[in-house]
């Protein structure tokens, strides 16, 4: 199974701060790389797939990049409604797997 | 608009099984594939299956291979996922999810662009 390894674990950040999460890949997937954003109780939600193209009614202040094995997620200017975790999800090969997320807390 | 919803929360008996459903409207529910995903208190997210609903081929993670049934019942838009010999590690919040695809040249993508609410299954004695 491919693993995903996101970093930090957790981060605290300021509302207009720029911040940026990583994840990693145990082996090359190209740019089948997703992001999501899960608040306390909800579901997850989409924000990029395919590495960088934003989900439709995702402010363009999430900016996601990278390929292969190495991947970003950038908050421009985080507003107080980012303050959520936040998971990469591989789709290059079955099974799928997630990272173990990244919480975003408020400095 | 596309919704997922699930049924409610299942308190159950270590060993015994638990069915979850996941009801879709908004969309052509045959031309889908759903997921199921899982969520262990204060953890990561979980893949368990998928089930393409128009023909209902399957597919589920090696580790929940014996125990999970994933089926769909295309006359109520409905697929369900049944895991069964319950254990405590199970007791999760279960989320259906819908896979779309984006098609750049040649290269499929498939993400999870809608999701259930979840349901709850406790598994405790």
């Amino acid at each position: 199974d491919i693993q995903m390894t996101q970093s930090p674990s957790s981060l605290s950040a300021s509302v207009g701060d720029r911040v940026t999460i990583t994840c990693r890949a145990s082996q090359s997937i190209s740019i089948y790389l997703n992001w999501y954003q899960q608040k306390p109780g909800k579901a997850p939600k989409l924000l990029m797939f395919a590495a960088s193209s934003l989900q439709s009614g995702v402010p363009s202040r999430f900016i996601g990049s990278g390929s292969g094995t190495d991947f970003t997620l950038t908050i421009s200017s985080l507003q107080p409604e980012d303050f959520a975790t936040y998971y990469c999800q591989q789709s290059n090969t079955a099974p799928i797997t997630f990272g173990q997320g990244t919480r975003l807390e408020i400095k | 608009q596309v919704q997922l919803v699930q049924s409610g929360t299942e308190v159950k008996n270590p060993g015994a099984s638990v069915k979850v459903s996941c009801e879709a409207s908004g969309y052509s529910f045959t031309n889908y594939a759903l997921h199921w995903v899982r969520q262990a208190p204060g953890q990561s997210l979980e893949w368990m299956g998928w089930i393409t609903a128009g023909n209902g081929n399957t597919k589920s993670s090696q580790k929940f291979q014996g125990r999970i049934t994933i089926t769909s019942d295309t006359s109520a838009n409905t697929a369900y996922m049944e895991l069964s010999s319950l254990k405590s590690e199970d007791t999760a919040v279960y989320y259906c999810a819908r896979v779309a695809i984006t098609i750049f040249g040649e290269v499929i993508h498939r993400y999870f662009d809608y999701w259930g609410q979840g349901t709850l299954v406790s598994v405790s004695s």
